[in-house]
């Protein structure tokens, strides 16, 4: 069975800091790995994703996530945080020929930028 | 534009009554899924449907109930069964391929009177 974990519910970085959040992810069958942000009261904007190829992933909004398969990660990262980044990110997981709602979701982590 | 909308934004249920929340997507995407979302609890599926008139429960489906008699349209009943509804229902849509990402709407707030 798939399974998600996102290591911190809450991260909380200085404006202009870097912003990591981890993402492992447990999978018997090559996974498809992406990243959500959702905003308060909102639904859940997709960030970047990871099928095959390169696996250096950028997205929108300066974010990007590099999957490493022999660590079962893809932690995502920006080099310089905004206030406009203070939301929470979901990390999800699926599979070739998944079924089940195709998407194993993490928990989540809020971040929070400080002025 | 091409997306996924909920209504209605905010709902009010009382005591013994069901209320329905509707999800509508012009996308063309076989797949459609509720999930519901807790504090810390990160999204939990409800139900999901692949093709129109079939659907599938998911991990808490109990207290819910769907329909899904056209491919635009999956909506959602939370009915009296439901004891602890109080949460924030989002619908999603995607492909029938799993490589492909879900797509969201913005969300029903529902509360108890």
């Amino acid at each position: 069975a798939q399974s998600v974990t996102q290591l911190g519910s809450h991260v909380s970085v200085s404006e202009g800091a870097l912003v990591l959040l981890r993402c492992n992810y447990s999978s018997s069958v090559p996974p498809y790995l992406f990243w959500y942000v959702q905003y308060p009261n909102q639904g859940l904007q997709l960030l970047l994703k990871y099928t095959t190829g390169a696996t250096l992933v950028k997205g929108i909004n300066g974010f990007e996530a590099e999957f490493k398969k022999s660590e079962t990660s893809f932690h995502l990262t920006k080099p310089s945080a905004h206030m406009s980044d203070a939301a929470e990110y979901f990390c999800a997981v699926s599979h070739y020929g998944g079924s089940q709602g195709n998407l194993i979701f993490g928990k989540g982590t809020k971040l929070s930028v400080k002025p | 534009d091409g997306g996924i909308t909920q209504s209605p934004k905010y709902l009010f249920r009382k005591e013994g009554q069901n209320v329905t929340l509707s999800c509508e997507q012009n996308l063309n995407h076989d797949a459609m899924y509720w999930y519901r979302q807790d504090p810390g609890q990160g999204l939990r599926l409800i139900y999901y449907s692949q093709i129109v008139n079939d659907f599938q429960k998911g991990d808490i489906a109990e207290g819910y109930s769907v329909s899904r008699e056209k491919k635009e349209s999956f909506p959602l009943t939370v009915t009296s069964a439901q004891k602890n509804p109080t949460a924030f229902y989002l619908c999603a849509s995607s492909t029938r391929n799993s490589n492909q990402p879900q797509h969201f709407g913005d969300g029903t707030r529902l509360s108890i009177l």
